[in-house]
């Protein structure tokens, strides 16, 4: 069935500081969401990209969808204290309609 | 505009009791998903409804789980009887149309069995 991986599973990060999150799937995907789970909290969905190479920007937070349709990326600049919390990519495969979640990438920031 | 609302939002059970867990989703949306998540994973799709049909079930354990969304609306999950590997959050979420767009989740109700 179709996999979708997540790296790394944990990010500590400086305050200020940028990093990226890696999202993989075993499968060529029709779409790619990210969503976001604060500690104790459900997820909230961040963003959706449809097309091949698509670049979105939502303020600090960067994504992208790989030209294959099977990776994408979420690169955060200047990390602040509220960028605490799980980050998930969840894709539905070609000719799908599951939407499937990678592990999620927990981040801590250091203040 | 109300959100997916869910309940209870906790319960303690033990082994081999059986539990149940309901879903209201916002008004007007026509899937209606539920996701295990057990602790430091990610949500695993158990069902998903379109209207009051169901559209995947793949990864529903059927031997003792059974979910229904009779009238197409508010949705039930059932477990019984339980086991100690149930222990999760069980997440409703819902969307307008099908899983092409943003998902909507509840507050989620969490499982504890002993």
């Amino acid at each position: 069935g179709q996999q979708v991986m997540q790296i790394p599973q944990y990010q500590h990060v400086q305050e200020g500081e940028d990093f990226t999150t890696y999202c993989n799937s075993s499968t060529t995907l029709s779409n790619i969401q990210w969503y976001k789970q604060r500690p104790g909290g459900h997820p909230v969905f961040l963003i959706q990209l449809v097309k091949s190479g698509e670049v979105k920007k939502q303020k600090r937070l960067t994504f992208q969808f790989g030209e294959a349709k099977k990776n994408s990326s979420l690169h955060i600049t200047a990390t602040q204290t509220t960028d605490v919390g799980t980050y998930f990519c969840a894709g539905i495969k070609a000719a799908g309609n599951k939407l499937t979640f990678g592990g999620g990438t927990r981040v801590l920031v250091k203040p | 505009e109300a959100g997916v609302a869910q309940s209870p939002r906790y319960k303690i059970i033990e082994k081999r009791q059986s539990v149940a867990f309901w879903c209201n989703p916002i008004s007007g949306h026509a899937t209606l998903y539920w996701y295990q998540q057990i602790l430091g994973q990610g949500p695993k799709l158990l069902i998903q409804f379109q209207n009051n049909g169901v559209v995947d079930d793949s990864q529903l354990p059927k031997d003792r789980f059974s979910a229904e969304r009779l009238k197409g609306v508010d949705s039930t999950l059932k477990i019984q009887p339980a086991k100690l590997e149930d222990s999760a959050v069980y997440l409703c979420a819902s969307s307008p149309q099908g899983a092409v767009g943003e998902l909507f989740f509840g507050e989620g109700s969490r499982l504890t069995v002993l």
